[in-house]
C-alpha cells in the first residue's frame, strides 16, 4: 500500500517560468492537503482539497497559486510565474474521508528552487 | 505571530535517558493536538496526539502531557533510542477542523549512543 506519492521530489525553475508539483494520495483516501515549509519556518496550510472540489484555500497566496484535484488522476499544485520566494518544500497529505479521521498521512515533498 | 511554539530548536540526549520535547500555544481554541516525526528528506509522520479533554495520553515509549492552563504540552521519550533522532513537529487544531493544523517550527532531537 503505497502512501501519499509526491513528484517531482525535486524541481528547478528561473523566475517567472510555472511550476507544477503533483500528488496522489494514499489508497482509499479521498482529501488531500497542501503546505508549504518556506526555510526556517514550520508548515502552513495551503488549501484543502476533495475530489473536484476546493473546500478551504484560505492559506493560498491570492495570485499565482493554483490547486485542483480532479476526477481522475493526482492533485495539482500550480505556481505560475515563480518568483525566488516561492522557493520551498511542498508537503501534500491525504485523509480519509470519515469523521474524526483527524491524522494526515504526509508525502515526503517536493522541493522547489527557484533561481 | 507565531500561535504555536517550539522554543527548543534542538535538544541532544544520551540513549537510554529520557528526552522532554516541550510545545507552548496561545490559541485558547485550540482542542487537539499532535506530535509528527520528520527525518530528512522525508514528510512528517504522525506519531501521537491528545485532546484537550485529557491531560495525559500514552503511547509506547511515546507520552504526550497537556497542561491547559498554562498552555504548554510535553512529549516525553523514554528511553530514548538514537532512531528517534528527528525533527519533532507540534500540531494544533481548533473545534474539530484538525485538518488545517497550525505547526511549530520543530526541534531537532539527537539522541547519541
Amino acid at each position: 500500500n503505497a502512501g501519499v506519492m509526491q513528484n517531482p521530489r525535486h524541481l528547478v525553475r528561473r523566475r517567472g517560468q510555472e511550476a507544477r508539483l503533483r500528488c496522489s494520495p494514499m489508497k482509499g483516501h479521498s482529501h488531500v492537503y497542501w503546505y508549504r515549509q518556506l526555510p526556517e519556518e514550520g508548515l502552513k496550510f495551503m488549501v484543502y482539497l476533495q475530489k473536484e472540489n476546493i473546500i478551504d484555500e484560505s492559506g493560498m497566496p491570492k495570485e499565482r497559486f493554483s490547486a485542483e484535484f480532479p476526477k481522475e488522476g493526482p492533485s495539482i499544485l500550480r505556481i505560475q510565474q515563480v518568483v525566488r520566494g516561492d522557493s520551498a518544500a511542498y508537503f501534500c497529505a491525504s485523509s480519509q474521508a470519515r469523521p474524526g479521521a483527524n491524522v494526515l498521512t504526509f508525502g515526503a515533498g517536493s522541493r522547489l528552487t527557484v533561481l | 505571530d507565531q500561535q504555536v511554539k517550539q522554543n527548543s530548536p534542538s535538544l541532544s540526549v544520551q540513549e537510554g535517558r529520557i528526552s522532554i520535547l516541550n510545545c507552548d500555544y496561545t490559541n485558547s481554541m485550540f482542542d487537539y493536538f499532535l506530535w509528527y516525526k520528520k527525518y530528512p528528506a522525508e514528510g512528517p509522520t504522525f506519531l501521537i496526539s491528545i485532546s484537550s479533554i485529557k491531560d495525559k495520553n500514552e503511547d509506547g515509549r511515546f507520552t504526550v502531557f497537556l497542561n491547559k492552563s498554562a498552555k504548554h504540552l510535553s512529549l516525553h521519550i523514554v528511553p530514548s533510542q538514537p532512531g528517534d533522532s528527528a525533527v519533532y513537529f507540534c500540531a494544533a487544531s481548533v473545534a474539530g477542523n484538525n485538518r488545517k493544523l497550525i505547526w511549530g517550527l520543530g526541534t531537532s532531537l539527537a539522541v547519541n549512543p
